[in-house]
């Protein structure tokens, strides 16, 4: 229950298109939904976050989508630019019990933006 | 602001040896830092909480005696793999909970690549 599965494993878009990253997640006790960029050989940086109160946030060309009833959230990317291509996780914590804060992460996805 | 650095970056060693590995918090305190490890093309998966001045929980399948956690001070935490096999071999990240970020907000290192020969 504690699982988040993100799809698709890669994607590849072309520069300018918009990519966009889906999560789904069963544990309805979670309430912080953030997404990170990674690029090889780094630790993740945050992009985003949502708390389940709100449908939508955008930050610059990021955008998160969050659909409470249907356990989903996904990330937008506009105008995809190569300096993108990197893998996004999805994560999602909550602050009940020994989980603390902690976050569980998505499998990841690779993604490529060609010029 | 919020900045993590880890040292080594890279490490290669002997199996059998240990091996340290740092975490600091450069401009801000931090009460709790978490550590990750993760293979080629996998995600992270959380290994332990380290809280200042306390003993750090480890998740559930991570050695204890293997991965030994010691949170000293308000800005560095340590990973020491103890006798290092080549199944250690992996990218460990830690991260660090920002005083001024809430309950989730928690800011990565830039990880540590360990390859044990």
């Amino acid at each position: 229950q504690q699982q988040v599965k993100q799809s698709p494993q890669s994607l590849i878009v072309q520069k300018g298109g918009i990519s966009i990253i889906n999560c789904a997640y069963e544990n309805t006790a979670f309430d912080y939904f953030p997404w990170y960029q990674q690029f090889p050989g780094k630790g993740p940086a945050l992009l985003i976050a949502i708390r389940p109160d709100v449908s939508e946030k955008k930050e610059g060309r990021f955008t998160i989508s969050f659909n409470k009833s249907a356990k989903q959230f996904s990330l937008h990317i506009m105008d995809s630019q190569p300096g993108d291509s990197a893998t996004y996780f999805c994560a999602a914590a909550n602050a009940g019990g020994t989980s603390y804060g902690k976050l569980t992460f998505g499998q990841g996805t690779i993604l490529t933006v060609h010029p | 602001g919020a900045v993590v650095s880890q040292h080594p970056s890279r490490v290669i060693c002997k199996s059998g040896t240990s091996v340290k590995i740092e975490c600091r918090s450069l401009d801000f305190q931090a009460t709790t830092m978490f550590w990750y490890r993760q293979f080629p093309k996998q995600s992270l998966m959380l290994m332990a909480t380290s809280n200042e001045g306390s003993k750090a929980t480890y998740e559930q399948g991570v050695e204890k005696d293997k991965f030994l956690i010691n949170h000293a001070s308000l800005t560095l935490s340590t990973l020491t793999v103890t006798s290092a096999h080549p199944e250690d071999s992996s990218f460990y990240i830690c991260s660090a909970r920002a005083p001024y970020g809430g309950l989730y907000e928690q800011y990565f290192g830039p990880g540590t690549r360990l390859t044990v020969t």
